[in-house]
């Protein structure tokens, strides 16, 4: 059974640019959530959809927004990039509310210059 | 807001036991996640203990969770140099599959 998979796994963006992040769930899982992980932060969560909406949220500007596919697919995008961007994009994915079993992938690890 | 604490590091001998602490705040929680992340790589999932249970034991970890205190711990048994890495607690409340972490605790196991 594959993992979450998230592409592209290194990516460098300048100041200004946008940037699109992929994120294919475990097949069968139906709720997607990213989270960023930065040296000073920590893991905070961006947010969460479940069957192509989204549930819940985190305290993020408006810069940062996603969407799920009916596939389950998700992608999160961040426009107008700050240099405070820079981190290690993670996405997780489990089957269901009511189900523990909770996976991340690798992660998407954005420089922004 | 929820809030989970962990101590950032513990040093360890190969072969010896460690035990990473954890506290949380959120009394509602229904899950309770430790995960392992080694330099570079996403989060590994190592275990998981639901709220209504005091102890889960899977091959050389054993999680301890004192619902009253709302402490959580992770015993490595007989650890190894490939168990060094940095190991997060994680809460997950009522709602949703949102997880709370806390900042993680470096484990460096010696020779």
């Amino acid at each position: 059974k594959a993992g979450v998979t998230q592409t592209p796994r290194y990516l460098i963006k300048t100041r200004g640019q946008q940037v699109t992040l992929s994120c294919s769930p475990i097949s069968g899982h139906r709720s997607v959530s990213w989270y960023q992980q930065t040296p000073g932060q920590g893991l905070q969560f961006l947010f969460e959809y479940f069957s192509e909406t989204q549930r819940n949220k985190g305290n993020f500007p408006g810069r940062f927004s996603g969407r799920q596919f009916s596939n389950s697919r998700s992608e999160m995008n961040v426009s107008t990039l700050e240099l405070g961007d820079s981190a290690l994009y993670l996405c997780a994915s489990s089957h269901e509310t009511s189900d523990g079993e909770l996976f991340f992938g690798e992660g998407s690890r954005l420089t922004v210059l | 807001g929820e809030d989970v604490e962990q101590s950032l590091f513990l040093s360890v001998r190969e072969g010896d036991s460690s035990v990473i602490n954890c506290t949380y705040t959120d009394s509602s929680s229904t899950y309770l996640y430790w995960y392992k992340q080694e330099p570079g790589a996403g989060l590994q999932l190592l275990t998981y203990i639901f709220s209504n249970m005091d102890m889960k034991q899977d091959q050389r970890l054993t999680v301890l969770l004192n619902k009253k205190d709302k402490h959580l711990s992770l015993r490595i048994a007989d650890t190894q140099t490939g168990d060094s890495a940095i190991y997060f607690c994680a809460e997950r409340g009522t709602r949703y599959s949102t997880l709370t972490f806390g900042k993680g605790t470096m484990l460096l196991v010696s020779p």
